[in-house]
């Protein structure tokens, strides 16, 4: 099905372990967004990419780096995990190189021990 | 500062029941934009509507539409005949403008419970 694949859907890591957060949306979709949820908050941006070659910081984009692989893949890593980036994360998608994220992730939930 | 605040954490329908969801937002800006998104059970994040605020008129889609209040700053979504598959969390959300990215805020949502 068409849309917007995460993986993993779940990862369980060490303090001070560093991973990546794979996105790929088939849609041919121009921005790409990862967010962070949680319990009691609503969404926060981490960074955003408006087209293939540019990211840009979010909200929180602390601890985080992002890489625009080309125009279907955002991925999201984590240098050095800490307690605090426990949380679900989302990537999402949408056409345009601007306007509100429209497809999401079904989302990665993450803990850090 | 621009926040968006929910003040019900959950809330409850009995099927084919209407309800409205509240929504209030504090911004100093006029041109800005709101949207309710739905996220069921399986966390995929839905858009359901969208409002732009120089638009007087509520905006509808289907079963869902708003209640816009510019002055008092209050976006409410109110869902008529309500379905078992209504049933998810719903984020209110604030955009200044429609292509400014860091300026595009959550609320903590509310989760809806319909009845059978």
């Amino acid at each position: 099905n068409a849309g917007v694949t995460q993986t993993p859907k779940f990862q369980v890591l060490k303090t001070g372990q560093s991973m990546t957060l794979q996105c790929a949306q088939d849609m041919n979709h121009n921005s790409m967004y990862w967010y962070r949820q949680d319990p009691g908050m609503g969404l926060r941006l981490i960074y955003y990419s408006a087209s293939e070659g540019t990211t840009d910081k979010g909200e929180v984009p602390n601890g985080y780096n992002v890489s625009r692989l080309n125009k279907r893949e955002f991925s999201l890593r984590l240098e050095s995990a800490a307690p605090s980036q426990t949380s679900v994360y989302f990537c999402a998608s949408t056409e345009g190189t601007g306007g509100q994220p429209q497809h999401f992730g079904d989302g990665t939930r993450l803990s850090i021990l | 500062a621009q926040t968006v605040t929910q003040s019900q954490p959950e809330m409850s329908v009995q099927e084919a029941e209407t309800v409205t969801l509240s929504c209030t937002y504090d911004t100093s800006e006029s041109d800005y934009y709101l949207f309710w998104y739905k996220q069921p059970p399986s966390r995929q994040m839905i858009l359901v509507i969208r409002q732009e605020a120089y638009k007087q008129q509520n905006a509808t889609e289907n079963r869902f539409s708003v209640n816009f209040q510019k002055a008092a700053k209050s976006f409410s979504l109110k869902i008529s005949d309500s379905q078992l598959g209504d049933a998810a969390m719903y984020f209110c959300a604030y955009r200044r403008g429609l292509y400014n990215f860091n300026k595009f805020y959550f609320g903590s949502g509310t989760k809806l419970n319909v009845k059978p």
